[in-house]
């Protein structure tokens, strides 16, 4: 069955350019996760969307970040006036419900960001 | 805040050999503990899922412990195989959140 999946796989841009990466979760899944891995540090929560209720944004490093979920399906991270520090490996995940022991995280293939 | 460790960040056995890999967090306070396998550009692919309420699980020659307690868990490979070979993260699910907290990883290499 189809996993969860990212797009694109792999992003090269300028600094002070706008990205934008999409994940598409699986299906039926309710919740979604964007986390960011860096290189030498570990994986880090950005913002998480459950349902119709409002996003949880505490993890945005910077208002340079948003992110959306149209139709409670795929989402949408954005990145505006991109910095170098923001290279990294942008994970997404989702899980058919929230919280609780039996909320296990699916994550996708990820989007390699790098900023020059 | 809660605090994942792994320890050692790399590791390399001789294949055949088992592996055992350690897992520990500051706040008991979880709902479950996720182990998951990363390869090298790659994402994570999840390994086991231990609930609050479980010690341990097994899938084929994978068993993760949970000591909830005192904070840690296990992740134990039987008979490695150079296909084992990737970097290994632990992450909890903490109450009330409904975010991963992720260990930096077992970076592992099985020497054919």
């Amino acid at each position: 069955g189809a996993g969860v999946s990212q797009s694109p796989s792999n992003k090269v841009t300028e600094k002070g350019k706008d990205v934008e990466l999409r994940c598409d979760p699986i299906s039926g899944h309710t919740a979604l996760y964007w986390y960011r891995q860096s290189l030498g540090q570990g994986l880090e929560f950005l913002i998480y969307f459950q349902g119709n209720s409002a996003p949880d944004k505490s993890g945005l490093p910077s208002d340079r970040f948003s992110a959306e979920r149209t139709g409670g399906s795929v989402s949408t991270l954005t990145i505006q006036r991109t910095q170098q520090e923001d290279s990294a490996v942008y994970l997404c995940a989702s899980s058919p419900t929230s919280g609780g022991g039996y909320n296990e995280q699916f994550f996708g293939p990820g989007t390699r960001l790098t900023v020059l | 805040k809660q605090e994942v460790t792994q320890i050692p960040a790399a590791l390399s056995v001789p294949e055949g050999e088992n592996l055992v890999l350690n897992c520990s967090f500051t706040d008991s306070a979880i709902y479950n503990l996720q182990w998951f396998r990363q390869d090298p550009g790659k994402g994570l692919t999840s390994l086991l899922l231990i609930q609050s309420s479980q010690r341990e699980q097994t899938s084929g020659r994978l068993n993760a412990s949970l000591d909830k307690s005192s904070g840690r868990s296990t992740l134990y490979i039987a008979a490695s195989q150079p296909g084992d070979s990737a970097t290994y993260l632990c992450a909890v699910l903490p109450y009330g959140n409904n975010r991963l907290a992720f260990g930096k990883g077992n970076q592992v290499v099985v020497i054919p």
